[in-house]
């Protein structure tokens, strides 16, 4: 039983198209991030929360809107998809910030043509 | 702020070779200092976390240090096998109050 998932796993839109990635956590975590992975750049943050109704930004907020509707339910939200949003997108939970262990879902690969 | 530095993109080994992966970090903060480790198809993974307290890591034949001196951190294996291969990312946490940094990964091929 996986604690963190992923929907949908694959996804192609066009340029200009709405997006929206699902992630769901069952560790009872308060905290839960939406990353972006690209070759030679690891793996960096967009956005992330401590709870329903909070949102903070990462690194690499630009064109990305969150929001989290529960504390087990966080979206990803790309209103007018560009190319360059094409990546794989991994969520992630944690108990707390610094010192604390995530646990990534498995990923979401977008293609935006 | 704080950051995190992964020069090494790439490593290739043969089986049975000393694997070792180094990791810079700059912090003003007490550092927790992570590896995780990202299998193909797969979301990263913990591997190992250090902290100020325990200096030390060891798990699946893997074991990550660090220098508070140099201020960076290390993971080596003595003898790496083709199921090794993976990415590795180093990963610096503080209590500071802010969110993790991740290094840009080392991917590492053990060729049989």
């Amino acid at each position: 039983e996986a604690a963190v998932t992923q929907s949908p796993r694959n996804k192609v839109t066009v340029t200009g198209g709405n997006v929206t990635l699902s992630c769901r956590q069952t560790n009872s975590h308060n905290y839960m991030y939406w990353y972006r992975q690209d070759t030679g750049h690891g793996l960096r943050l967009i956005h992330y929360s401590y709870g329903a109704g909070n949102l903070q930004i990462g690194d690499v907020p630009d064109g990305y809107k969150a929001t989290r509707t529960t504390q087990e339910d966080f979206f990803l939200l790309l209103e007018l998809a560009s190319p360059s949003q094409t990546s794989l997108y991994f969520c992630a939970s944690s108990g707390g910030l610094g010192g604390y262990e995530q646990y990534f879902g498995p990923g979401t690969r977008l293609t935006v043509l | 702020g704080d950051s995190v530095t992964q020069m090494q993109g790439q490593v290739t080994l043969s089986e049975d070779d000393f694997l070792f992966i180094n990791c810079t970090y700059s912090t003003t903060w007490y550092p927790t200092l992570f590896w995780y480790v990202q299998y193909p198809g797969e979301g990263p993974q913990l591997l190992l976390k250090v902290t100020t307290a325990n200096n030390k890591g060891i798990s699946r034949g893997f074991e990550a240090t660090y220098d508070k001196g140099t201020t960076s951190f290390h993971l080596q294996k003595a003898s790496v096998q083709e199921s090794d291969s993976a990415v590795y990312y180093c990963v610096l946490g503080a209590n500071s109050g802010t969110y993790q940094r991740f290094g840009t990964g080392t991917k590492l091929q053990v060729v049989p």
